[in-house]
């Protein structure tokens, strides 16, 4: 059974505090994914990764970085957390080119105070 | 740019039938369509590539027209199992043989007893 897995599902965090969201798959997939979801505004994607150490800003990168150092695990980080990043953030993966499926995570429901 | 999907919202009664629109001002290659329930992550439903292909996953089928780049997901015999909100993701090339979805803000199907 394929599987995406996100290391918190629940985070509450201050504002200017350094966020690091965890992803891991199971599915030896090349491509990964992070995307924050708003009421309202659909899922909005922020990175994605298509390889190890590679990386490719999405739609709304500003505020957020992420590593890739192991094919199997994506981390978004929040370099100074700002209110308006109160988000819930999920993590997908898929195969590498066209037609594949994206397999979600949980979510992180984030709350920054 | 964001696919726009209508109608944003639908209530029905076990049995009824629903279809969502999702439409681009771009070329489309290829739709996805995804649900997901309340709490829960998004889950693949299928993906269109070509133009007026149908494809169907139990009752739920979709179209893709790819000259008015529009594509349209028919709930028929809606089940209670059917509600959540229905996202529409568009997917565009990131170069060389790496893609991205942008997904429309969804649609919230409400299938009531």
């Amino acid at each position: 059974d394929v599987k995406v897995t996100q290391s918190s599902r629940y985070l509450v965090k201050r504002t200017g505090e350094k966020v690091f969201l965890e992803c891991v798959q199971d599915m030896d997939h090349e491509n990964m994914f992070w995307y924050r979801q708003d009421p309202g505004l659909g899922l909005r994607l922020i990175y994605f990764s298509y390889d190890v150490k590679m990386k490719e800003k999405g739609d709304i990168p500003e505020g957020y970085s992420v590593s890739r150092e192991k094919k199997e695990r994506f981390s978004l980080i929040l370099e100074s957390a700002s209110t308006n990043q109160t988000s819930m953030y999920l993590c997908a993966s898929s195969l590498v080119g066209r037609l594949h499926e994206q397999y979600f995570g949980p979510g992180t429901r984030l709350t920054v105070t | 740019q964001q696919p726009v999907q209508s109608p944003q919202a639908v209530i029905l009664r076990e049995g009824e039938d629903a279809v969502i629109n999702c439409s681009s001002s771009k070329a489309l290659y290829s739709v996805h369509w995804y649900r997901q329930k309340h709490g829960e992550a998004p889950v693949f439903l299928m993906i269109l590539l070509k133009g007026g292909e149908q494809k169907g996953h139990e009752k739920i089928s979709a179209s893709f027209n790819e000259k008015k780049q529009q594509s349209s997901l028919y709930l028929t015999a809606s089940q209670l199992s059917y509600s959540g909100t229905y996202f529409c993701g568009t997917e565009r090339s990131s170069g060389g043989s790496n893609y991205k979805l942008t997904f429309g803000k969804g649609t919230l199907l409400t299938v009531n007893p």
